[in-house]
């Protein structure tokens, strides 16, 4: 079994501000983590992956994630949020050699001005 | 490269008619994956393709869904009869390979009155 846990239903911060969105996951065997970010009514945008390697990752718009093992967490992390950044973002877990994904229920960034 | 294309954007159909959704995934992508997304349950996976071959649909709610993928460019998603709980916004979404993230289609918003 494979689960996500995205325990904020939202993340308020501050423009200029660094923003974390908090993700857990559990997954038996080696996991492979992503984050995705969805506008208003559009498909969901990929935005990085872990699969093996560095625990730091780095996606796009200037986006990061750490992978913690131990914590089993996979955070987003951005230095400094932009106005733009506001959407829903989803963390999702597949365990290795299983295609299929799970995804979290998603948490809303709102940046404010 | 167009991305991953869906048809229609809209649906408003009455119960107990016909509802065909379509994708179109991007060239040379080998998995295809149809989700379905609701504010109660999330984003669910309800069927993959490997190859143009159906993998796993046992994310499939019932009898009444259909999927099929007759060749590498052309998928749909069928739900016949239509039921008002099949309101949601259906997503597809396409892959290369077992180490990428998705790509996914803007979605079709299917409304069952």
């Amino acid at each position: 079994a494979q689960s996500v846990a995205q325990p904020e239903d939202q993340v308020n911060v501050a423009e200029g501000n660094p923003l974390t969105v908090k993700c857990t996951y559990s997954v038996s065997g080696n996991p492979y983590l992503f984050w995705y970010v969805q506008y208003p009514n559009r498909g969901l945008q990929f935005l990085l992956k872990y699969i093996t390697g560095d625990n730091l990752v780095k996606g796009s718009y200037g986006f990061e994630a750490e992978f913690n093992k131990s914590q089993t967490s996979f955070h987003l992390k951005k230095p400094s949020a932009l106005v733009s950044d506001s959407a829903l973002y989803f963390c999702a877990v597949r365990k290795e050699g299983y295609q299929k994904v799970t995804f979290g229920i998603g948490t809303k960034l709102q940046v404010i001005p | 490269d167009a991305g991953v294309i869906q048809s229609p954007r809209h649906e408003v159909t009455e119960m107990g008619q016909e509802v065909t959704l379509r994708c179109k995934p991007i060239s040379g992508h080998d998995y295809l994956f149809w989700y379905r997304q609701t504010m109660m349950r999330g984003l669910e996976l309800l069927i993959y393709f490997n190859n143009n071959v159906p993998i796993d649909d046992s994310g499939m709610p019932e009898d009444r869904f259909s999927a099929k993928m007759p060749n590498a460019s052309f998928s749909t998603l069928k739900i016949q009869p239509s039921e008002p709980r099949d309101s949601a916004v259906y997503f597809c979404a396409s892959r290369k390979g077992s180490y990428y993230g998705y790509t996914f289609g803007s979605g079709t918003r299917l409304t069952v009155v």
